[in-house]
This record gives C-alpha cells, sequence and structure tokens, in this order.
C-alpha cells in the first residue's frame, strides 16, 4: 500500500523569505503525485502534479516541486513567501488505474511573519 | 458552474443516529470520492465511485454507506453516528478517465456527542 509522509508538522518562515516543503512518499509503482493547499476553513486547491517527463514541475502561485525518484521525495518549493501563503499544505499520491484513489500526507501548516 | 457543493456545512449529532451528508457537482465528471480529514493525518478516503451505479471502498469505510443513482450526486450516509466519526468531511470529483485533478467541495464539519 502507498504512503506519504510529511516530516514537518509546522513551518514558520518570514515574508519574502523562501519556503521548502518535504514530502516522502513509498509506492511500488510509478507515482503520481500532487500537492494541494489548504486555506483556513476552506477545501483544498491543487497546486501542481506530477506523472512523468520532466521532474521539476511548475504551479500555480508561484510553486515548484521537483520529483526524485532515487530518494522518493516531492519537495514542494517558492523562492519568495507571500503572507497569502499561509497555509496548510497537502502531500498526495495517486493509485489506481487513473490515480484517482489519492493518499495524503499529514500536512505542513506554513505560518508567514511579516 | 457552482463546482462541488456539500451540504450541510456544520452537522451535529448524538450518537447513534444517522444522517446524510450531500454532495453534487455539476461538472459532469465520472469520478467521485469521500474523504475524512483528521488532524494531524491528512485526508483519507472512504469511498469512491468511478460513474453512476459503481461504488467502492476506501482506506475507512467502516460506519459509512455510499451509492451513486446519478452523474451529479455522492450522498454518504451515516447508518449509526459514533464519536469516533466526528471529523471534517471533504467530497471531491475529477473528470475520471486518465490522470486530471480532483476538485473538492468547501467540506462539511461534523460533531458527535
Amino acid at each position: 500500500a502507498q504512503s506519504v509522509t510529511q516530516p514537518d508538522i509546522h513551518i514558520t518562515v518570514s515574508e519574502g523569505a523562501s519556503l521548502e516543503l518535504r514530502c516522502n512518499y513509498s509506492y511500488g509503482a510509478t507515482p503520481y503525485l500532487f500537492w494541494y493547499v489548504q486555506s483556513p476553513g476552506q477545501g483544498l486547491q491543487l497546486l501542481l502534479k506530477y506523472f512523468s517527463g520532466d521532474t521539476l514541475v511548475q504551479g500555480i502561485k508561484g510553486f515548484e516541486a521537483e520529483f526524485k525518484r532515487s530518494q522518493s521525495s516531492f519537495n514542494l518549493r517558492k523562492p519568495s513567501v507571500h503572507w497569502s501563503d499561509a497555509a496548510e499544505y497537502f502531500c498526495a499520491v495517486g493509485a489506481g488505474a487513473a490515480g484517482n484513489k489519492l493518499t495524503f500526507g499529514g500536512g505542513t501548516r506554513v505560518l508567514v511573519k511579516p | 458552474n457552482a463546482g462541488v457543493t456539500q451540504t450541510p456545512k456544520f452537522q451535529v449529532l448524538k450518537t447513534g443516529q444517522s444522517m446524510t451528508l450531500q454532495c453534487a457537482q455539476d461538472m459532469n465528471h465520472e469520478y467521485m470520492s469521500w474523504y475524512r480529514q483528521d488532524p494531524g493525518m491528512g485526508l483519507r478516503l472512504i469511498h469512491y465511485s468511478v460513474g453512476a451505479g459503481i461504488t467502492d471502498q476506501g482506506e475507512v469505510p467502516n460506519g459509512y454507506n455510499v451509492s451513486r443513482s446519478t452523474t451529479e450526486d455522492f450522498p454518504l450516509r451515516l447508518l449509526s453516528a459514533a464519536p469516533s466519526q466526528t471529523s471534517v468531511y471533504f467530497c471531491a470529483s475529477s473528470y475520471g478517465q486518465g490522470i486530471y485533478e480532483q476538485y473538492f467541495g468547501p467540506g462539511t464539519r461534523l460533531t458527535v456527542t
């Protein structure tokens, strides 16, 4: 069975600083990988996804993620955070024939200091 | 397009009561699913459906029933609520065949006392 680990429960970053969120996955086949963001009291919004091809993927809101098969990682990065990036971020791996069955990590809550 | 809608937004139940959480989408998506979100555990898949008339269990199906009589609706039924079912419930949908983004509803916060 697949699993996802997000080692950092909370991260505090200053506005304008860079951000990196870690994600490690376990899956027996080629993974379908996703990053979602959840603002307080809201549902989840897709930031980016990886299925194949270029291992550096670009997403919305200035985020990018890099797939490293050798490290079973899919870390999310942003060069310069904005106060509006304060949210909870979830990494997920998709299973099933169409990758629709998502297994989520526990989430990383990001706090942005002014 | 309203996207994925869920009702109610909040609900308090007593142990043993039953209720149905409603989910509807207007995007003609084939795939729909229900997740529950608990602190520190991310979201866990309860049930999913790949099309009208077809449902299957996810990771944590016990205590929940689903049916899919139409493409648009995917209700989640709690047969006899238990305090362990206190959670935030999210419905999601996607186009289905192939790898497509899942769209999430705003969630239902359920408390069982």
